[in-house]
């Protein structure tokens, strides 16, 4: 159980083009999600959080107009990176929390999607 | 500002023997910690977790103990083996909130 996928797992682009990743969880609901972002050889540094039907909430720094997480369902999360530049290649990992009656403290990842922009 | 601080950022040990991760924090309203194995281009994978009310939590070969005084935690795998070869990410959550802080990392080779 609570298993959560991303699609696509790999994704090259142009610059100045937008990509989006997906974020589900299959086999649970889960009230919130959460959106990371990996440099190589460093830590999973928080992006945002989002709950089922509100406006995500940003961490300081990331800028909302250019990284639009829309959070429709209690399985279903998207970040999609406007006008990406070369700078915004990195490892994007989503997670899934706060499941209904189980282990609410605890999020539970996927396995990450790497944006390369050329 | 480094909330959570993992110091080695490598640390490798022999099969069989006992692998320890540390992990210390500065943050005095974490309560609540993680620790997760990741894989290269793969998603970190939950391994165990401790509350503040204890001090010590055990499963299987993994046992992670926290010392609130000194705010520090550790990972002790035991025994080690070639499989368990990868980056160990910390991770703290303040009483009231649901988001993670993470370590930095740390690599672990355990060789055969």
């Amino acid at each position: 159980g609570a298993v959560v996928s991303q699609h696509p797992s790999w994704v090259i682009c142009k610059s100045g083009t937008s990509v989006k990743i997906e974020c589900r969880s299959l086999d649970f609901q889960a009230t919130t999600m959460f959106w990371y972002r990996q440099f190589p050889k460093q830590s999973l540094m928080l992006m945002a959080t989002s709950n089922e039907g509100s406006k995500a909430t940003y961490e300081q720094g990331v800028e909302k107009d250019k990284f639009l997480i829309n959070h429709a369902s209690l399985t279903l999360s998207t970040l999609t990176v406007t006008s990406a530049h070369p700078e915004d290649s990195s490892f994007y990992i989503c997670s899934a929390g706060g499941l209904a009656g189980g282990p609410w403290r605890e999020q539970f990842f996927g396995p990450g999607t790497r944006l390369t922009v050329l | 500002d480094q909330q959570v601080k993992q110091n080695s950022p490598s640390l490798s040990v022999q099969e069989g023997r006992i692998s320890i991760l540390n992990c210390d924090y500065t943050n005095s309203m974490f309560d609540y910690f993680l620790w997760y194995k990741k894989y290269p281009a793969e998603g970190p994978t939950f391994l165990i977790s401790i509350s503040s009310i204890k001090d010590k939590n055990e499963d299987g070969r993994f046992t992670v103990f926290l010392n609130k005084s000194a705010k520090h935690l550790s990972l002790h795998i035991v025994p080690s083996q070639p499989g368990d070869s990868a980056v160990y990410f910390c991770a703290a959550m303040e009483t009231s909130g649901s988001r993670l802080t993470f370590g930095e990392g740390t690599q672990l080779t355990v060789n055969p």
